[in-house]
């Protein structure tokens, strides 16, 4: 297997627009999560899926931020309108419920301008 | 709620020196532990974990002892290399809902 698979590696976008970043899950994992990096703040845990139903998204920041898991494999964070202080590393992780161990993808560094 | 404090870095040592990155946790009933390994521009990979008191984590020559009564985790290396150069993540984990991690620890290797 892959791993997990993150896409875009580097996104540089305007302040007001759109962004999608998208996630490969590892092929059986039923969990996923979604993580942003600023080195203020570490590493938060912005949603958690489990079995393509959204479980606890008290970490997103605020209406900005959507997540969806369209299928069992895939699933993209959406920040619309994207701000300067959106910043950061995103990263998505992937893991089977037992036994617990997340993967993580190579993650997404965004930048807003 | 949970937490996870790890020692403050930047740490810097010699190659081949003896390594030790505290790790203490708060969390109620019986966690999960890990430690996580992020190499410059990459993202988090397992180092190794431990699942019940007592048990011992080991990978890669790292090692790590699940210590319920000092509800601590620290990660130790007999003999450290240039590329071991990364910064170190403990995390905890309670019902598999998800990861709380500590603030990393940046360690530097030096030839």
């Amino acid at each position: 297997d892959a791993g997990v698979i993150q896409s875009p590696r580097h996104e540089v976008t305007e302040m007001g627009q759109e962004v999608t970043l998208r996630c490969k899950l590892i092929s059986g994992h039923n969990s996923l999560f979604w993580y942003r990096q600023t080195m203020m703040r570490g590493l938060e845990l912005l949603i958690y899926f489990n079995n393509n139903v959204p479980i606890d998204d008290s970490g997103m920041p605020e209406d900005r931020f959507s997540a969806k898991m369209p299928n069992a494999s895939f699933s993209t964070l959406k920040i619309q309108p994207s701000e300067p202080r959106d910043s950061a590393v995103y990263f998505c992780a992937s893991s089977l419920t037992q036994p617990f161990e997340a993967f993580f993808g190579q993650g997404t560094r965004l930048t807003v301008v | 709620g949970d937490s996870v404090t790890q020692m403050e870095g930047p740490v810097t040592l010699s190659e081949e020196a003896f390594l030790t990155i505290n790790c203490t946790y708060t969390a109620t009933g019986y966690p999960s532990l890990f430690w996580y390994v992020q190499y410059p521009g990459e993202g988090l990979q397992l180092l190794l974990k431990a699942t019940k008191a007592d048990d011992k984590g080991s990978n890669k020559g790292f090692e790590a002892t699940y210590r319920k009564e000092t509800t601590s985790f620290h990660l130790e290396k007999g003999s450290v290399q240039v590329s071991d150069s990364a910064v170190y993540f403990c995390a905890l984990s309670r019902s598999a809902r998800q990861l709380t991690f500590g603030s990393g620890t940046q360690l530097t290797v030096l030839p």
